[in-house]
């Protein structure tokens, strides 16, 4: 069975900290890797991974993938208290291509 | 582009009443549409996924019955959850696919619908 696992379940920093979640995956004919950050409504979509070693970067948010060690992070710098959401991790799996989420990581910044 | 329409974001109804979420994608053809449902503090958990034209293939432990799926053309799903109970008050969010879209990105998602049945 296919599996993403998220590390830590929460996280509480301050404004200005950075943070590093973590997202490891066991994914049969693995495609990609994505990141997503939900706040009140449905996910909203960050980043896809398909290659290893290659960050991608978007403001102060990036993220990178490791295909040997079956592994991908998201950083995120400078942190604001708009950053506070839950960032959620998936892996597309199985015919369909549907989704394998993590449980995901709720992040709270303080002011 | 690539917009998915949700509707309605919130029901709030009484208990045995049927219900009907509209999932549809504005400006691509689905050929795959999801339905996930997420209770609070969980995350995303995949109930359905449905081809334009036929049958939905459900995920285990989920009732075909109770949560009846629809995908009749390429830019419309239906998901009816019948005879609602409090158990069934959840978040319920769509998604819709196509080859086309794909490799951006695999799914692009709705904005949920909020259903609480007392």
């Amino acid at each position: 069975e296919d599996k993403v696992v998220q590390s830590p379940l929460s996280l509480v920093v301050h404004e200005g900290d950075t943070v590093t979640l973590n997202c490891s995956y066991e994914v049969t004919n693995f495609r990609s890797l994505l990141w997503y950050k939900q706040e009140k409504k449905a996910p909203t979509f960050l980043f896809m991974l398909t290659s290893s070693g290659i960050e991608k970067k978007s403001g102060r948010l990036s993220s990178i993938l490791d295909k040997k060690e079956l592994f991908s992070i998201l950083n995120i710098t400078a942190t604001q208290t708009g950053d506070s959401a839950v960032y959620l991790c998936a892996a597309p799996s199985g015919s369909a291509r549907q989704l394998t989420f993590g449980s995901g990581t709720q992040l709270t910044v303080l002011p | 582009g690539a917009v998915v329409s949700q509707h309605p974001s919130r029901v709030i109804c009484k208990s045995g009443t049927s219900v009907k979420i509209e999932c549809r994608s504005l400006d691509f053809q689905a050929t795959t549409m999801f339905w996930y449902r997420q209770f609070p503090k969980q995350s995303l958990m995949l109930m359905a996924t449905s081809n334009e034209g036929s049958k939905a293939t459900y995920e285990q432990g989920v009732e075909k019955d109770k949560f009846l799926i629809n995908h009749a053309s390429l830019t419309l799903s239906t998901l009816t959850v019948t005879s609602a109970h409090p158990e069934d008050s959840s978040f319920y969010i769509c998604s819709a696919s196509s080859p086309q879209i794909y490799s951006n990105q695999p799914q692009h998602f709705g904005d949920g619908t909020r259903l609480s049945i007392l």
